[in-house]
């Protein structure tokens, strides 16, 4: 499809188990992006990859979470031993970096994520 | 530490009539502002943007309006149809850098028939 595709999406687990999330972006956007939404909040960033630069792991919540992009394509998000608290969707979004309007990204439907 | 925030987390107004959604910001350095839109079951999707040079930006039935010296934002919707009933997301950036953006917790708009 033309979209930002993410799977699964949903995924229920058990606390203390690990998850991965798949984020395939838009071809030939060089900008790809995880934010998540946890229940009454707003979109809160988590990761930033753009072409071969270093990745902004900024809004990583702890070290538990980690993510991974190969080239310019698609990107793993890795939730280690979850929490409740790590319930949310999360969000994939890429973008064409310095071309576009500014800011617009584009979302996938996002991963539902459930730990029970 | 709520960089982006909107105080309303749900309105509701009669088809027809003015919508509009508030947003406030607390850092200076933010130069480039955004809406988004979002249904059910789906991802955001880009709205309507400004620039911290204007105050004002408009496309169609939206409108969005900037007071540097507030950190305040609007979204306008006139006349509003039963198809915007959504959750509207404010969002800011720095033009420079990396294209970062923060996001409100959104504002859940029900237009009424």
């Amino acid at each position: 499809g033309a979209g930002v595709s993410q799977s699964p999406s949903n995924k229920v687990t058990e606390k203390g188990k690990d998850v991965e999330l798949r984020c395939d972006p838009i071809s030939g956007h060089t900008a790809l992006y995880w934010y998540r939404q946890r229940l009454g909040q707003g979109l809160e960033f988590l990761i930033y990859f753009q072409g071969n630069s270093a990745p902004d792991k900024s809004g990583l919540p702890s070290d538990r979470f980690s993510a991974e992009r190969t080239g310019e394509s698609v990107s793993t998000l890795t939730i280690q031993r979850t929490q409740q608290e790590d319930s949310a969707v999360y969000l994939c979004a890429s973008s064409f970096w310095g071309r576009g309007r500014v800011g617009e990204l584009f979302f996938g439907e996002g991963s539902r994520l459930t730990v029970l | 530490d709520q960089q982006v925030k909107q105080n309303s987390p749900s309105l509701s107004v009669q088809e027809g009539r003015i919508s509009i959604l508030n947003c406030d910001y607390t850092n200076s350095m933010f130069d480039y502002f955004l809406w988004y839109k979002k249904y059910p079951a789906e991802g955001p999707t880009f709205l309507i943007s400004i620039s911290s040079i204007k105050d004002k930006n408009e496309d169609g039935r939206f409108t969005v309006f900037l007071n540097k010296s507030a950190k305040h934002l609007s979204l306008h919707i006139v006349p509003s149809q039963p198809g915007d009933s959504a959750v509207y997301f404010c969002a800011a950036s720095r033009v420079v850098g990396a294209q970062k953006l923060v996001f409100g917790q959104g504002t859940r708009l029900t237009i009424n028939p």
